[in-house]
């Protein structure tokens, strides 16, 4: 059973960068996108982005000028890092395993999510 | 357009069937997927494609799509199914994933 275990630092200040990594245990790390999903408090979810095995990325482009996921698939790990947050970017972060097809039919899911890393932007 | 519209409320009696949409452009083309998430917790995918169950998720949730509108329905609703629940699917570039605004669905 693929579990997601995730970490990082949940207190910033304006201005700094936020990073957190997601550990993937007992599945196939290729095959995939990895994905990060946030939730401010409140509030519906926001995708934030993905990367497959080889380190192909997606954004979503209102974060893209800010966001950079890398992956490390030796050790089955996928890393987010968002530059100069604001009070805005507070919010629960949470890592996911993303895959989809268009082959004769068009769908995309995320069946497994990481427990989420509440990030916090506070002076 | 990229966004996926939900109606933000719903509400049910114990045992009744509710359906919630999700209305998009992108839905034309791709499947929407479900997830369901109670306070504090993942969300977790109850549907996705036509109308995919993951593992042990209830027989009694189900999916439906027409045009530019998908659906998601829990027949026979039970106290437990009360929580927001969002639709997703891919935006029409293919490259991005959209989430829909949510709907809580209280079991009343």
């Amino acid at each position: 059973q693929v579990q997601l275990q995730q970490w990082g630092a949940g207190l910033l200040k304006p201005s700094e960068t936020l990073s957190l990594t997601c550990a993937v245990y007992g599945g196939s790390f290729s095959g995939y996108y990895w994905g990060w999903i946030r939730q401010p408090p409140g509030k519906g979810l926001e995708w934030i982005g993905e990367i497959n095995h080889s380190g192909s990325t997606n954004y979503n482009p209102s974060l893209k000028s800010r966001v950079t996921i890398s992956v490390e698939s030796s050790k089955n790990q996928f890393s987010l890092k968002l530059s100069s947050v604001t009070a805005a970017d507070t919010a629960v972060y949470h890592c996911a395993r993303g895959w989809g097809t268009t082959a004769g039919t068009y769908y995309y899911y995320m069946d497994v999510w990481g427990k989420g890393t509440t990030v916090t932007v506070s002076s | 357009s990229s966004e996926l519209t939900q109606d933000p409320a719903v509400s049910v009696a114990l045992g009744q069937t509710i359906r919630i949409t999700c209305q998009g452009d992108s839905l034309r083309r791709y499947y929407a997927s479900w997830y369901q998430q109670k306070p504090g917790q993942a969300p977790v995918l109850v549907i996705y494609g036509k109308n995919n169950r993951p593992s042990g998720i209830p027989d009694r949730f189900s999916g439906s799509s027409s045009g530019n509108t998908a659906s998601l329905t829990i027949t026979g609703a039970q106290a437990e199914d009360e929580a927001d629940y969002y639709c997703n699917s891919r935006d029409s570039s293919g490259n991005h994933y959209v989430f829909g605004t949510g709907t809580k669905v209280s079991v009343l």
